[in-house]
């Protein structure tokens, strides 16, 4: 099975900043990967799909790139409501694999 | 409205069984592989299994042989059949709609979840 790694496991950060959180898998999965949101007692959210391309209806300052092995989620400008674990999902083949989660909390 | 809802969640001792549902209901459910994912309480997020629309299974080493997923496309549902439950599957278990276009595969909807409890 894939494994997926994500760095950091949490952060801290503050409303308006710069957010990168990176995901990596254990052998290459082309642009199979998306990025889904969760906040405490609710199911997840997806993001970002194929990679890099935006969910209908999720803000613009979510952005997602990578290929291959390695991936990046980032919020270009935080707002209160992204404060969430943010978790990666390879859906290259099966069995599919999230990653462990990051953990963004405010400053 | 698009929405998928799990029930048949409970309390039920290690080595029993349990059947979960999920009623779709908004959009052609015939149409989409669905999938099931769990989360043990503080934990991550664990892909549990999937089913295309041909009916075909998929299972991750940890559940394979014990659980079973099966769709009804008559009555818009979902299932997953628990066996030879365990204290480790313990968990809140999501079903999921799986989306796909010319980009790329992702889950786009998913249910509220249902909780499972495996003690004695």
């Amino acid at each position: 099975a894939i494994q997926m790694t994500q760095s950091p496991s949490s952060l801290s950060a503050s409303v308006g900043d710069r957010v990168t959180i990176t995901c990596r898998a254990s052998q290459g999965i082309r642009n199979d990967l998306g990025w889904y949101q969760q906040k405490p007692g609710k199911a997840p959210k997806l993001l970002i799909y194929a990679a890099s391309s935006l969910q209908s209806g999720v803000p613009s300052r979510f952005s997602g790139s990578g290929s291959g092995t390695d991936f990046t989620l980032t919020i270009s400008s935080l707002q209160p409501e992204d404060f969430a674990t943010y978790y990666c999902l390879q859906d290259y083949n099966y069995p599919f694999t999230f990653g462990p989660g990051t953990k963004v909390d405010i400053k | 409205e698009v929405q998928l809802v799990e029930s048949g969640g409970g309390l039920v001792q290690p080595g029993g069984s349990l059947r979960l549902s999920c009623a779709a209901s908004g959009f052609t459910f015939s149409s989409y592989d669905m999938h099931w994912v769990r989360q043990a309480t503080g934990k991550g997020l664990e892909w549990v299994s999937a089913i295309g629309t041909a009916g075909d299974p998929y299972y991750p080493g940890s559940v394979k042989g014990r659980f079973t997923i099966s769709r009804e496309n008559a009555k818009n549902s979902l299932y997953l059949q628990m066996n030879s439950l365990r204290a480790g599957d313990t968990a809140v278990y999501y079903c999921a709609r799986a989306y796909y276009d010319s980009s790329g595969y992702a889950f786009d909807i998913w249910g509220q979840g249902t909780m499972v409890t495996v003690s004695s």
